[in-house]
């Protein structure tokens, strides 16, 4: 089945220890994304990925960093996390990019950041 | 910069109303339109999308859109509500000059009324 995955589903952790949150897929897309998601905000860009080796910023970067060494994956990492990061994190996937591709989106994880 | 702007956060609409829900954007080069809609505790699915070719698009469960690019809107409408249609959807723009920024708004919760 054609998906994006995303681990794990809810983490809860306090500020500053250092997280990884998974996002993995399965349909060989070219384009990976972050966003963040708050109320009454939408969904906000964290990084893209145009391929492997090829990131680059969305509107908000500031606290995030990313990494692309293959294909399939694209984990977010927090390094010192803050309770201002409290959100629901979707992570995103798309043939390619600039061509109107349709975004494919994983479940979701509600992070809490204490 | 580029944005999207979505007119009301909350719509209600009785069961068989017409569902109008508005996305206006602003980009000096048309881009590349999205309409997904999210059901709760669930990633976001597309609905549809406009990428240059017909300007009244289709798209699942009935929901269509036009793109007017004098009016710089992508408003999506279904002529007759159905409770299964009761989620949050948002509109997205794709960028693609200098940058493959997704932008999307800030979300249009639908409630339907039986």
């Amino acid at each position: 089945e054609a998906q994006v995955t995303q681990n794990p589903r809810y983490l809860i952790t306090v500020t500053g220890k250092k997280l990884t949150v998974t996002c993995s897929q399965n349909m060989n897309h070219e384009y990976m994304s972050w966003y963040r998601q708050d109320p009454g905000l939408g969904l906000r860009q964290i990084y893209y990925s145009m391929n492997v080796e090829v990131t680059d910023k969305g509107d908000v970067p500031e606290g995030y960093k990313v990494s692309r060494k293959e294909k399939r994956n694209f984990p977010l990492i927090l390094e010192s996390p803050s309770p201002n990061q409290t959100s629901l994190y979707f992570c995103a996937s798309s043939l390619l990019a600039g061509v109107g591709g349709e975004q494919f989106f994983g479940p979701g994880t509600r992070l809490t950041v204490l | 910069a580029q944005s999207v702007t979505q007119l009301g956060s909350h719509v209600s609409v009785s069961e068989g109303a017409l569902v109008l829900l508005r996305c206006n954007y602003s980009s000096s080069v048309p881009p590349y339109l999205f309409w997904y809609v999210q059901y709760p505790n669930q990633g976001l699915q597309l609905l549809l999308k406009y990428t240059s070719a017909a300007t009244l698009v289709k798209g699942i469960n009935g929901f269509e859109a036009e793109f007017k690019k004098s009016e710089t809107s992508f408003h999506l409408t279904k002529p007759s509500a159905h409770m299964s249609d009761a989620a949050e959807y948002f509109c997205a723009v794709s960028l693609t000059s200098g940058t493959y920024k997704y932008i999307f708004g800030t979300g249009t919760r639908l409630k339907v009324l039986a």
